[in-house]
């Protein structure tokens, strides 16, 4: 089993739409999580970290559930701009990346 | 630009050549860390350093890898004997290292490699 598991899509969203990205992690000893998004061929770039509490940054929302050791992303009002691939990332000492979920927005 | 970066930005090889990474962290960072990403996942950690200490080591990086960073800033990544199986994008990531794992890590742009 992988430590951090995503679907990997693609997601096929319409612009407008309300799309989430789940993410799970194996180890419950993980102390901080994260959420990148990668353009093609690009690096990733941190999108938001996630807490307990759940936490929002404009059209992106973030919820962690130590419990059952669950990590999601919900993005509102989709953009074109918002298509690349989405990183669910898990920090013991080093940083686990999920496989990403890649999302496609068209008009 | 005072981001982390990395040359050089493509390298094509052939198989059994040695290849050689290097990583300019963000200035004063101390946390330097070396992952993997292959088409269709995501990056895999290779090693990190704090400053010039090399203080963890995946599996992954099997003994034709060495990474040095020899005066705790810029760091390199040697792949000795490449095998087709190296090819890869390798990115280099850089954090403060003053505030433990929670820490945001930045990302080069990466150096893409083909082992012909």
């Amino acid at each position: 089993r992988k430590e951090v598991e995503q679907d990997p899509g693609p997601f096929n969203v319409p612009e407008g739409a309300t799309v989430a990205f789940n993410c799970t992690y194996s180890n419950s000893a993980s102390q901080s999580f994260f959420w990148y998004r990668q353009d093609c061929r690009k690096e990733p770039k941190l999108l938001m970290s996630v807490y307990s509490s759940g936490n929002e940054d404009g059209r992106f929302t973030a919820q962690l559930n130590r419990a059952s050791q669950y990590i999601s992303l919900l993005i509102r009002d989709s953009k074109l701009s918002d298509s690349a691939t989405y990183l669910c990332v898990v920090n013991t000492d080093k940083l686990i990346f999920g496989t990403g979920t890649r999302l496609q927005v068209f008009p | 630009d005072t981001g982390v970066s990395q040359n050089p930005r493509h390298k094509i090889t052939k198989r059994g050549q040695n290849v050689t990474f290097r990583c300019d962290p963000i200035s004063e960072h101390n946390r330097l860390y070396w992952y993997r990403q292959t088409l269709g996942q995501g990056p895999e950690f290779l090693t990190y350093f704090q400053n010039e200490a090399q203080l963890e080591k995946s599996r992954l990086l099997s003994d034709r890898f060495s990474a040095e960073r020899p005066k705790g800033s810029f760091s390199t990544l040697e792949i000795q004997r490449t095998e087709q199986g190296d090819s890869a994008m390798y990115l280099c990531a850089s954090s403060p290292g003053l505030a433990g794992v929670s820490e945001t890590q930045y990302f080069g742009p990466g150096t893409r490699l083909l082992v012909l």
